[in-house]
């Protein structure tokens, strides 16, 4: 079945680096583009951005441009996300998903398999 | 990116209908999407392109869309169905709604 799988919990220091990884499997990776979606404790869903598996292509939020880093290794069907400069309003789960997009009467652009996600802390 | 507005919160009594609404600026030009978010669950997409179910999300759950108003609409609404939910619409970039926090009691 179609399931993207994330690494494990992290915990870091404001400052640091943290890259997340996301690993596909069940169809073709390149087919779909993937986006990072992030949810504070308690808070909405917010979107950081999308990367192409195929062509490497990426775009991110305008809040996150500069020190949001998507990746790929396509021979492992995993995507990356790395998000440097950490402080503690980092705190939150990030969440990998798959993206179908299209055109129809209007372009189409929605995500319809999600990762479980990844708790990143950010503490001193 | 335009905003999209839903209510924090929206009761229902078990059995009855939900209307969980989103809104933004020429809504009606763009496809909506709603996702359901159980605690500590990641999102499940329940409706796509406005008013289409994906495979294994029951018939209770449709949408419409007109205007600058997407409306989830949940018949007969059962006590599994307490969750958060949120729209999302694209407009050159993924924009998500705040979410509605649905209680079913």
């Amino acid at each position: 079945q179609v399931q993207l799988v994330q690494s494990g919990a992290e915990v870091k220091k404001p400052g640091a680096s943290v890259k997340v990884s996301c690993k596909a499997s069940g169809y073709t990776f390149g087919k779909y583009e993937i986006n990072w979606v992030r949810q504070a404790p308690g808070q909405g869903l917010e979107w950081m951005g999308w990367m192409s598996p195929n062509s490497g292509n990426t775009d991110s939020a305008q809040k996150f441009q500069g020190r949001v880093t998507f990746t790929r290794d396509t021979s492992i069907n995993t995507a990356y996300m790395e998000l440097s400069s950490l402080r503690s309003e980092d705190t939150a789960i990030y969440y990998c998903a798959r993206a179908v997009s299209g055109f129809l009467e209007h372009y189409s652009y929605y995500m319809d398999v999600w990762g479980k996600g990844t708790t990143v802390t950010v503490s001193s | 990116s335009d905003e999209l507005t839903q209510p924090p919160s929206v009761s229902v009594s078990p059995g009855q209908t939900a209307s969980i609404t989103c809104s933004g600026d020429k809504l009606g030009d763009k496809y909506v999407y709603w996702y359901q978010q159980k605690p500590g669950q990641s999102p499940v997409l329940v409706i796509y392109q406005d008013n289409k179910r994906p495979s294994g999300i029951p018939e209770r759950f449709s949408g419409s869309s007109s205007g600058n108003t997407a409306t989830l609409i949940i018949s007969g609404t059962q006590t599994m169905d307490e969750a958060d939910y949120f729209c999302q619409a694209w407009d050159n970039s993924v924009v998500f709604g705040g979410g509605t926090k649905l209680t079913v009691l």
